[in-house]
């Protein structure tokens, strides 16, 4: 079967840096991606990672191997809005759908 | 404006009644997706169109269908709405060759 696994909740404080994991056994693996969703809102688009490493971009950095199936996002400088979901997306290469979902990592940032 | 709009924004109905969710886009993307997003259950497919004449089903489209009448516009009907349906529904969008997804602002639905 197809499984994502990340933390339910996390806290962190402002200034730090907290990294949120994701776990991942699938068939067909394309690529990872990271959302994030600000309650109530719609996800919007961190990164993309297709090959192993590291992705920086700019506060923000992803993390990627394929091998053990394991991907990390990493926040740095926390600001108070950082406070919000990151919903791991893995896309597939084949299957009856393309991209499946994480349930999603909701990170608390404390002043 | 907004590239990816939902109508209705709130949507409350009876069990057994018949509902459409409408998602529009002017981003020109070529797939549309339908999730519904349920606490602690996180986002599944619905439905997914890669063109207007090509219609997949996702993880879970029992009780639902969906039309593409345009490259623009993906309607997600519930013929005969029940409870369990009550969800967060989102549209999303995106370009064939990459895998980005762009999603709209989302209809909150309950059925009572």
């Amino acid at each position: 079967g197809q499984n994502i696994d990340q933390p339910t909740e996390m806290t962190a404080t402002e200034g730090a840096i907290v990294q949120i994991n994701c776990t991942y056994q699938t068939s067909g693996f394309n690529g990872l991606f990271w959302y994030q969703q600000h309650a109530g809102e719609a996800p919007t688009f961190l990164s993309y990672n297709v090959l192993d490493g590291l992705e920086e971009k700019g506060r923000f950095s992803s993390f990627l191997s394929r091998s053990k199936g394991y991907s990390y996002l990493l926040l740095k400088e926390l600001q108070m809005k950082d406070s919000a979901s990151y919903l791991c997306a893995v896309s597939l290469t084949s299957g009856t759908y393309k991209y499946i979902f994480g349930t999603g990592t909701r990170l608390k940032v404390l002043a | 404006d907004a590239d990816v709009t939902q109508t209705p924004r709130n949507r409350i109905t009876k069990t057994g009644k018949r509902i459409m969710l409408e998602c529009s886009q002017t981003k020109g993307h070529d797939r549309m997706y339908w999730y519904r997003q349920d606490p602690g259950l996180g986002l599944r497919l619905i439905y997914y169109s890669f063109d207007v004449k090509d219609i997949n089903k996702g993880e879970i489209s029992d009780g639902y269908s969906v039309s593409r009448q345009a490259q623009a516009k993906f309607s997600l009907s519930l013929e005969s709405a029940i409870p369990n349906q009550t969800a967060l529904y989102f549209c999303a969008t995106s370009v064939g060759g990459e895998e980005t997804q762009y999603f709209g602002p989302g209809t909150r639905l309950l059925v009572l």
